[in-house]
């Protein structure tokens, strides 16, 4: 079946614009997670939805950046007045959930740069 | 805080095995320890996980030391396909931790 996708798959974008990242993770999974790799880095856990509960966003680095989940399936994170230190790689996965099933499956991530 | 420790890079020569391992001494009783690997400019991939016995499935074996604060992961005959990242992670209240990962590098 299909995977995750992401879109765009390359962003270049100007130094404080706003850009949307888009993710579709596979079809009935209720997780859905949203990572951030620096180049030569490992990956920075950002946001993490799970059914319909309030979202653990912990991880996000500032007010600039959110996301949001409709209808508990696709998701949009959304970077404000984008900085250079912003671009990375963005990485969604989703899983099915549950103790012992938060296997992830990530989707080939969208490329940011902003200029 | 909640984090795991690998080596940040190992070489295995085609067809051995390759033991990569990974310290998660702060994991509590019930969380389970997941390994994926990234080959270059793509997304992780998962390659199989515990909780507390020895895992093994057509990728990889999994060997999870007693006390649960250290793991290795076993590519029993590593090819040139496995050079990778490598990472180690465990579910730390559902928020995945990930650190910068192993660098295999299987050799001809």
């Amino acid at each position: 079946g299909a995977g995750v996708s992401q879109s765009p798959s390359n962003k270049v974008t100007e130094k404080g614009k706003d850009v949307e990242l888009r993710c579709d993770p596979i079809s009935g999974h209720t997780a859905l997670y949203w990572y951030r790799q620096s180049l030569g880095q490992g990956l920075e856990f950002l946001i993490y939805f799970q059914g319909n509960s309030a979202p653990d966003k912990s991880g996000l680095p500032s007010d600039r950046f959110s996301a949001e989940r409709t209808g508990g399936s696709v998701s949009t994170l959304t970077i404000q007045r984008t900085q250079q230190e912003d671009s990375a790689v963005y990485l969604c996965a989703s899983s099915s959930g549950g103790r012992g099933a938060e296997t992830q499956y990530f989707g080939p991530g969208t490329r940011l740069l902003v200029l | 805080d909640a984090k795991t420790t690998q080596p940040p890079s190992m070489d295995c020569a085609e067809g051995r095995a390759a033991n990569l391992p990974c310290n998660h001494s702060t994991i509590s009783g019930n969380e389970y320890v997941y390994w994926y690997r990234q080959i270059h400019s793509q997304g992780p991939q998962y390659i199989i996980h515990g909780l507390k016995n020895n895992e093994t499935n057509e990728m990889a074996s999994l060997i999870i030391t007693e006390d649960r604060k250290s793991s290795t992961l076993i590519l029993p005959h590593a090819t040139l396909r496995d050079t990778a990242v490598y990472y180690c992670t465990a579910d730390y209240g559902q928020n995945f931790v990930f650190g910068p990962g192993t660098r295999l590098s299987v050799l001809p």
